[in-house]
């Protein structure tokens, strides 16, 4: 099956700073999205992004299906951006939807 | 207006016990999904259903068993509890059209931690 890597693992930052966290799959996508679980454990959505560019607020990601990756871009960190944020893919062809998850980035901000 | 709500949002039980896990989304959605998150934090799937039809099935024990009454609705089972089931389960939702796109969007409810003792 597709397989998903998330780099870096851990990230530590100070309140104010940027940061890029970058997600390589192996395969075609039919879909992918990035995710933040917050501290108490919920997991939001924050792009559909197979292909391109989006951006909300603080936070834009880019996909380059081509390259096969994915980074998810976050400015003027807030200590409420803590958490995981995992990539999750759908390998292409029929896969009802199937998503793999990448292992995740922790983010940490500091005050 | 929570969009998919999950009941128990914590489940302790002891070993070999049956338990269900119940998942609901007001979406209007075809899909449902279950996925389990492990005490590393990997997520993985387990079920997806298309209106109330099984279509996703993982390599997960024939002790788990999701029903989906109405395409509301996808519940999970499990029969037999044992420590290695201890998780965080997971339902979410989406659309899925023939056409793809951000129908694909999966959204997911709170989570269910269950313990087992």
């Amino acid at each position: 099956g597709i397989q998903v890597e998330q780099s870096p693992p851990d990230l530590i930052l100070q309140e104010g700073a940027n940061s890029t966290l970058r997600c390589n799959f192996s395969d075609s996508v039919n879909n992918l999205q990035w995710f933040h679980q917050n501290p108490w454990g919920q997991l939001i959505n924050l792009f559909y992004i197979p292909s391109g560019t989006k951006q909300n607020g603080r936070l834009s990601a880019t996909t380059v299906a081509t390259e096969r990756y994915s980074l998810l871009y976050i400015s003027s960190s807030q200590t409420t951006d803590s958490g995981v944020y995992f990539c999750a893919v759908e390998g292409g062809g029929t896969s009802y939807g199937k998503l793999t998850f990448g292992q995740g980035t922790i983010l940490t901000v500091h005050p | 207006d929570t969009a998919v709500s999950q009941t128990p949002k914590y489940l302790v039980t002891q070993m070999g016990n049956d338990k269900s896990i119940k998942c609901e989304q007001n979406l209007g959605h075809d899909t449902m999904y279950w996925y389990k998150q492990d005490s590393k934090k990997f997520l993985k799937i387990m079920f997806s259903y298309n209106n109330k039809e099984l279509i996703i099935n993982e390599t997960v024990p024939n002790r788990f068993s999701p029903k989906s009454p109405d395409k509301a609705h996808l519940n999970l089972h499990i029969n037999s509890l044992e420590l290695g089931d201890s998780a965080v389960y997971f339902c979410a939702s989406s659309l899925r059209s023939l056409a793809g796109g951000p129908s694909d969007t999966q959204y997911f409810g709170p989570g269910t931690r269950l313990t087992v003792l």
